[in-house]
């Protein structure tokens, strides 16, 4: 079945670049997407890719799609306290309806 | 524009007692979502719908059930809590598919049964 996969923690020193891996299995995923999900708070779309790209960048954001491995990474630059959060990758379903699988969240701790 | 509300924020209810929950939205959204949210679990669907008046059921719609009398709201009911429905609830809407279209998520329901 389709299913989401992310480690569970990440820690990293302010000012250096995060890296948040994801794996999923649903080939026809049409778009995967990452979601921001501060404390206390609903999610929030960060980003977005097609699952015809490689890559997208978005200012600090930076999105690679490794389609054959089926591996989507989120990587954040120049890492601020404000980016602390738990960041879901969510892939579309086939069964339609913009429904969304979501894996488990990756808490990112930023130190100084 | 308020975006996705829901009421109640917290709730403690006791084993065997109902609820409904209340998720509301203004941006005129076709599809609407309830999902429960675990530690080290994600996000899991519950039940969504697709318009007023129609439900389906999600990945995890058991004890639970939802309606969609207007389009604007969609509830989401607990006729007999029980200690495994603890979590933290999600309510979201999106426009119809055809695109990357965003879920926006309520601030979500504490839910506590014991």
């Amino acid at each position: 079945g389709e299913d989401v996969e992310q480690s569970l923690f990440l820690s990293v020193r302010e000012g250096d670049s995060s890296v948040i891996n994801c794996t999923y299995t649903d080939s026809s995923s049409t778009y995967l997407y990452w979601y921001k999900q501060e404390p206390g708070a609903g999610l929030q779309l960060l980003t977005y890719i097609f699952s015809n790209m490689d890559m997208k960048q978005d200012q600090r954001l930076t999105v690679l799609l490794n389609k054959k491995d089926k591996h989507l990474s989120l990587r954040i630059a120049d890492t601020q306290t404000g980016d602390s959060a738990i960041y879901f990758c969510a892939e579309t379903t086939s069964g339609g309806y913009n429904k969304l699988i979501f894996g488990a969240g990756t808490r990112l701790a930023v130190h100084p | 524009n308020a975006g996705v509300t829901q009421t109640p924020k917290f709730r403690v209810l006791k084993t065997g007692q109902s609820m409904t929950l209340l998720c509301a939205q203004d941006m005129n959204h076709e599809y609407m979502y309830w999902y429960r949210q675990d530690p080290g679990m994600g996000l899991r669907l519950i039940h969504y719908s697709v318009g007023e008046g129609t439900t389906a059921k999600g990945e995890v719609p058991d004890g639970y059930n939802v309606s969609r009398l207007k389009k604007q709201n969609f509830l989401l009911g607990l006729e007999s809590a029980a200690p495994s429905q603890t979590s933290v609830y999600f309510c979201a809407s999106s426009p119809p598919a055809g695109g990357p279209h965003e879920q926006y998520f309520g601030p979500g329901t504490r839910l506590t049964v014991t």
